[in-house]
């Protein structure tokens, strides 16, 4: 059954915290991607990671924080900088890699939404 | 960096009847892609079309391309209820490396009434 899970569904965070939302695929998929929604808004990026070890900063990454050890997996971590984090948080993948020369199709999580309290 | 932006912001019909909702971008794209939203749940794709394609169609959706006026149409034909949903543009973005990233619109919120 391939896919991409990401957990928690739901997220609440106390300021000053840190918390780290997961997100998980298994469609062999090279490159994965991180958005933010805000209510009656559209998707911002904030993290993208074309191959594995290596991402990039996307249009809003103050606050965040990713990594990629492992190709399959994307964590995102909120930290306690980002001024206001309570969002809904969308993680993505395609099987496009750094060798595309035109962006692939996305396949999405069913998200994450982080409150802070 | 918001390329797309969709028109109308929202939109209500009955049952049966088309909806369509249109997508402007500023800069050269190599594809746009479609998708849809359900509240509170993640985004599907829909469609994509390339820069030298006109039209596709796939069930009862119709995107067309007009690449001169930087402009894409969604037309969904005899709408259902269960269409109801949130319906995004998204272009391509060359971005560091040269790796490609999607820019999405703020999105038309579709309501289909039975």
């Amino acid at each position: 059954d391939g896919g991409i899970t990401q957990s928690p569904k739901y997220l609440f965070r106390k300021e000053g915290q840190n918390v780290t939302l997961s997100c998980e695929q298994n469609l062999n998929h090279d490159a994965m991607y991180w958005y933010r929604q805000d209510p009656g808004q559209g998707l911002r990026l904030i993290y993208y990671s074309q191959i594995v070890n290596d991402f990039q900063k996307g249009d809003i990454a103050e606050g965040y924080s990713v990594s990629r050890e492992k190709k399959e997996s994307f964590p995102l971590t909120v930290t306690s900088a980002q001024k206001n984090p309570t969002a809904f948080y969308l993680c993505a993948s395609s099987g496009a890699s750094g060798r595309a020369v035109e962006a692939d199709t996305q396949y999405f999580g069913p998200g994450t939404r982080l409150t802070v309290l | 960096s918001q390329q797309g932006e969709e028109d109308p912001q929202a939109l209500s019909i009955q049952e049966g009847e088309n909806a369509t909702m249109n997508c402007s971008y500023k800069t050269s794209i190599n594809n746009l892609q479609w998708y849809r939203q359900n509240s509170g749940r993640g985004l599907v794709h829909l469609i994509l079309i390339r820069s030298n394609e006109r039209e596709k169609h796939s069930g009862r959706l119709r995107v067309t391309l007009d690449t001169s006026k930087k402009s894409s149409s969604l037309l969904i034909t005899a709408s259902r209820a269960a269409d109801t949903a949130s319906y995004f543009c998204a272009t391509d973005s060359r971005g560091q490396g040269g790796s490609e990233k999607l820019v999405f619109g703020k999105g038309t919120k579709l309501t289909v009434n039975p």
